[in-house]
């Protein structure tokens, strides 16, 4: 199986400035078809989910452009600039190029 | 607006099945994906497998033996069926739309979850 790495496994934070994620895979998340299947989900307390970044650097629909997804074949990052309190929680990479889907130990976002 | 519900038991004894609904309203099953994916205590998540809108399924390989994912499209639900737990499935259970059109693949929708716990 893939497996993801983030780190930190937790980043301290103070409101209004930049938070960085990384995330590194075990193997290429080029899939065949030429796209790459990493996406970034954001679970806050109490919550389900939520998608963040797909395809490296997509914002899904309705995701602040704070929110700056990079990388490429087996590195990504997530940056999130000026950090609001809405943004806190837990972030998590996944990965659908190879079966099976898997997805990163996750990085919780809190404040300083 | 794409919504999805899960619904089933909330404790389930060792060695029995775990049978979990997912009833989604706003969008038919019988397009796109329908995924199951869990969130152990502490953070770890983990793929289940999930269902397409041709009926056919894909499974997480560490689960093969014990899942089984199905539905009833005139009830536009899904199910998940873990058969054989222990205490290690013991988890919160979610079910999410997995949206995949022309090349683009992600979890998109996703239902608030259901904690369940194996203990006897």
């Amino acid at each position: 199986d893939v497996v993801l790495t983030q780190t930190p496994v937790a980043q301290p934070v103070t409101l209004g400035d930049q938070a960085s994620i990384s995330c590194r895979s075990s193997q290429s998340l080029v899939h065949s078809n030429g796209n790459t299947y990493l996406e970034w989900y954001l679970q806050k307390p109490g919550q389900s989910p939520q998608l963040l970044i797909y395809k490296v650097s997509n914002r899904f629909s309705g995701v602040p452009d704070r929110f700056i997804g990079s990388g490429s074949g087996s590195d990504f990052t997530l940056k999130i600039s000026r950090v609001e309190p809405e943004d806190l929680g837990v972030y998590y990479c996944f990965q659908a190029t190879h079966d099976p889907f898997t997805f990163g130990s996750g990085t919780k976002l809190e404040i300083k | 607006e794409v919504q999805l519900q899960e619904s089933g038991p909330g404790l389930v004894k060792p060695s029995q099945s775990l049978s979990l609904t997912c009833s989604v309203t706003g969008y038919s099953i019988t397009s796109n994906y329908w995924g199951w994916i869990r969130k152990f205590p502490g953070n770890k998540m983990e793929w289940m497998g999930y269902i397409s809108y041709s009926g056919s399924t894909s499974y997480n390989p560490s689960l093969k033996s014990r899942i089984s994912i199905t539905r009833d499209t005139s009830k536009n639900q899904f199910f998940l069926q873990l058969n054989s737990v222990t205490t290690e499935d013991t988890a919160t259970y979610y079910c999410a739309r997995y949206f995949r059109i022309r090349g683009y693949w992600y979890f998109d929708f996703w239902g608030p979850g259901t904690m369940v716990t194996v203990s006897s």
